[in-house]
Formats: structure tokens, sequence, C-alpha cells
């Protein structure tokens, strides 16, 4: 059964440096999303991408935040200058067709020093 | 805009009991509705979804969910719980209409804990 996938699992970084975090979403799919969740709190929403564009971002996509579809099977998020409360699991997503079920990857827990 | 509620943020349950983890959402457009289950140190799994039709809904793993509109809820039950059944669930919606990519708003999230 095809899957969404994420890597890597777990991301150590300091603060101030810039992550990358990397999804590969399921092959026919068009919709493309972030989600977030800090420890001991709900996900949150962070983003969606359609058509090689963002379609809807959260107050919580500031500037330091951006995605990108580089090539016909990556999906990235780039945090630029990571702080401590960035820390969290970080979930891609996947969908179809809009307004349908979303497959969310494993995660990535970023951990930020 | 869509907002969740999940009234019980603990919910602790002996084994073979049944179990119902509450939802209420509000919503100015239609919804979809969805129940999501994460053990501990793992992702998102889906055990559930209402997008149309019979309001009541089965899932993976013995769960089902019944859709009231009227009452805006979206109660998840299950008749007997196992020791497996111990994880958070988080109720979702989504919204649907003119965007071209809808979102997902979930709740707080339910701990289920399964004493034997």
């Amino acid at each position: 059964e095809p899957e969404v996938t994420q890597t890597p699992s777990h991301q150590v970084t300091q603060m101030g440096q810039e992550v990358i975090l990397r999804c590969v979403p399921i092959s026919n799919h068009l919709y493309f999303y972030w989600y977030r969740q800090i420890l001991g709190q709900k996900v949150e929403f962070l983003v969606s991408f359609y058509n090689n564009e963002i379609s809807e971002k959260s107050e919580i996509f500031d500037d330091q935040f951006s995605v990108e579809r580089p090539d016909g099977s990556n999906f990235t998020l780039k945090i630029r200058s990571t702080k401590l409360e960035d820390s969290a699991m970080y979930f891609c997503a996947s969908s179809e067709v809009r307004n349908n079920e979303q497959f969310f990857g494993p995660g990535t827990r970023l951990t930020v020093l | 805009a869509q907002s969740v509620t999940q009234l019980d943020s603990q919910v602790p349950v002996f084994e073979e009991a049944p179990v119902e983890l509450r939802c209420n959402y509000s919503s100015s457009v239609s919804v979809y509705l969805f129940w999501y289950v994460q053990y501990p140190n793992q992702g998102l799994q889906l055990l559930l979804k209402y997008l149309s039709g019979s309001t009541l809904v089965k899932g993976i793993n013995g769960f089902e969910a019944e859709f009231n509109k009227s009452q805006t809820s979206f109660h998840l039950r299950k008749p007997s719980v196992h020791i497996s059944d111990t994880a958070e669930y988080f109720c979702a919606v989504m919204g649907y209409g003119y965007s071209s990519a809808s979102k997902i708003i979930f709740g707080s999230g339910t701990r289920l804990s399964i004493r034997p």
C-alpha cells in the first residue's frame, strides 16, 4: 500500500541553524500539507501546497518557513533560522484530490537546542 | 472557520468495558469529519471518516462514530476496549468549499488509558 514517507525521523539542530525536512508524498497525489505537533499539544496546520504554490498558510508559518517541491517526488519544509520553540513533531500529508482524506507520514521529530 | 472541542483530555477505562470519546465541532461551512489515533511515539493513523451518506461510520479496530448534524457532534465509540487501544485519539474536521486545498483542524486530543 502506498504511503507518505519522511526523512529524517529525528533531527537535532542548534538554535539559529537552518533545517530542511523532507517528505515523499504518495505518487499520484496533488495536494500537500505540513502540520506540526508540539510535545503534549494538538496537531496544528502549517501550510498547504498545490500546483507549485502555497494555497493556504497559518499564522505559525511566518517568513522563517518555506516549502518547495524541488522535483517530481519530494516536498520539503525549510526553517531558515530555528528557534527553541520550533521543537516539535512535523507531519507531512498528501491527498489525491482536495476535500478528501489526507494521508500522513510518520513525522520528523525536530529538537532545537 | 472551523473548530473542534474534545471535552475529555483523559479517559480511563477498564479492559473489555465500552468507551465513548466525545467530539463537538463548529463550522460555517459543511464539513468532513475524522478520527485519528496516535500510539506512543508514532504518527497519525486514520481510524474512520465521515464524508457523506450514513451517519454511522465504522472504522478499524472495532471503532465506530456517529455524525449528528443537529448536535454538531461526532462521538467515537467502541463496545469493548483492549489494552492495545491505549493511545491518544484526535477528532478532526475539514471544511470543504472554495479553497483549492483544505486543511484539517484537529481537536486537542483524548488520552485513552486502559486498565486491566
